[in-house]
């Protein structure tokens, strides 16, 4: 069946350094896939997404191109801020009523 | 636009009694979904609506029940409440952009629940 797998956290790095979340699927057809972002106490936001294979999706410094030789899509950024202190998921979205498969969420920590 | 709204942010049930989470959204949007999220997991997809007047099961929809009768509000019902369905609730919802249907859900901020 469909699922999803990221990395586990949590996840802990110093501001200004490089962040890789790896994530992985599992998918029959040719998936929508994307990241939410859960910030402390509320609920999911979009983060950027990707349709189709060779994609990148983009937003806030962040990035994630849709591999689907080897069925990935990392999440990237550069130099990471407090600010992005937050639970990360990578989800999947199959077929025509748009549900989402989710994996299992990656907490980062950003330290000053 | 208020977006996704749910009540209420928190709720301490026993087990064996019931409760409705509410949720509303104002973006005219027709798809809107439950899905539940517990320590350490992803969301798990409760059940979903295609519009008023249609829902459809999810992965985990056991204990647990949900109607549709307007396009804005989209509640669910746990009618006899176990400890196993302490979570956080999420409602979300799927619109369109011209004549087709988006991919993007915008979430509601959720409802703790606690059954002791």
């Amino acid at each position: 069946g469909n699922s999803v797998t990221q990395m586990e956290g949590p996840v802990t790095l110093s501001e200004e350094a490089f962040l890789t979340i790896n994530c992985t699927y599992t998918a029959t057809g040719y998936p929508s896939l994307f990241w939410y972002v859960q910030y402390p106490g509320e609920g999911l936001q979009l983060l950027l997404k990707a349709t189709k294979a060779d994609d990148k999706g983009s937003n806030k410094g962040f990035e994630a191109t849709y591999r689907k030789e080897t069925t990935s899509f990392h999440l990237e950024k550069g130099s990471v801020q407090v600010s992005d202190s937050a639970v990360y998921f990578c989800a999947l979205s199959y077929n025509q009523g748009g549900k989402l498969i989710f994996g299992q969420g990656t907490e980062l920590s950003v330290k000053p | 636009n208020a977006g996704v709204t749910q009540t209420p942010k928190f709720r301490i049930l026993k087990i064996g009694q019931s409760m409705t989470l509410q949720c509303a959204q104002d973006m005219n949007h027709n798809y809107m979904y439950w899905y539940r999220q517990d320590p350490g997991m992803g969301l798990k997809l409760i059940y979903y609506s295609v519009g008023a007047g249609i829902t459809d099961k999810g992965e985990v929809p056991n204990g647990y029940n949900v109607s549709r009768s307007t396009t804005e509000d989209f509640p669910l019902r746990l009618e006899l409440a176990a400890p196993s369905q302490t979570s956080v609730y999420f409602c979300a919802s799927r619109g369109t952009q011209g004549h087709t249907h988006t991919d993007t859900q915008y979430f509601g901020p959720g409802t703790r629940l606690t059954v002791l």
